[in-house]
């Protein structure tokens, strides 16, 4: 069935560094890729998303591209502040009726 | 507009016993999913209505059951409560009849189990 793998954490940077957490998935057909976030104490939102193969979705610095090829969608940003410390979910719809989730990466982020 | 909001946020039962929690929804959507979250397993899907149906149910046991109403709002229920049903409960809604994968979530109702 349709699964997502992240990378574990966590991942300790400094502020301003550079970010990418990686994600892969398995999937059959052409399933739509998504980036959630979860900050402490919250429920999860949207971060971006990506519908089809090299598109790249973006959302407040951060951006993924939807690869086809490597079956990947990591996410990056270029310099990360204290406050983009929180839960990175990756997840993918596919034919399925239900969003599937990857088992989340916790950034922290130093000042 | 309002986001989704779950009540309650917290609470505590024991072993046996049965809780309720709600979900309503944001305005205009007729979507609700429901999930739970454990630092074990994750973010696992339990069911999703659309217009007062259950349209979706994840792999739980029949002790978890939830229901719409006409207004879209949801509950679910677990009866007997084991420990391992501690976790963080979260809702999420989305705007129309097919499941896109963007959602919206509430809070979540943090359950624990003694």
């Amino acid at each position: 069935g349709d699964s997502v793998t992240q990378m574990e954490g966590p991942v300790t940077l400094s502020e301003e560094a550079f970010l990418t957490i990686n994600c892969t998935y398995t999937a059959t057909g052409y399933p739509s890729l998504f980036w959630y976030v979860q900050y402490p104490g919250e429920g999860l939102q949207l971060l971006l998303k990506a519908t089809k193969a090299d598109d790249k979705g973006s959302n407040k610095g951060f951006e993924a591209t939807y690869r086809k090829e490597t079956t990947s969608f990591h996410l990056e940003k270029g310099s990360v502040q204290v406050s983009d410390s929180a839960v990175y979910f990756c997840a993918l719809k596919g034919s399925s009726y239900k969003l599937i989730f990857g088992s989340g990466t916790r950034l922290l982020v130093r000042p | 507009k309002a986001g989704v909001t779950q009540t309650p946020r917290y609470l505590i039962k024991t072993r046996g016993q049965q809780v309720t929690l709600s979900c309503s929804p944001i305005s205009g959507h007729r979507s609700v999913s429901w999930y739970q979250q454990t630092p074990g397993q994750g973010l696992q899907f339990l069911f999703e209505y659309f217009s007062e149906t259950q349209r979706n149910k994840g792999n739980f046991p029949g002790r978890f059951s939830g229901r719409q109403f006409s207004n879209s709002r949801s509950e679910m229920n677990v009866s007997t409560l084991e420990l391992g049903d501690s976790a963080l409960y979260l809702c999420a809604s989305s705007l129309g009849q097919q499941n896109t994968g963007e959602l919206f979530f509430g809070e979540g109702s943090r359950l624990t189990v003694l």
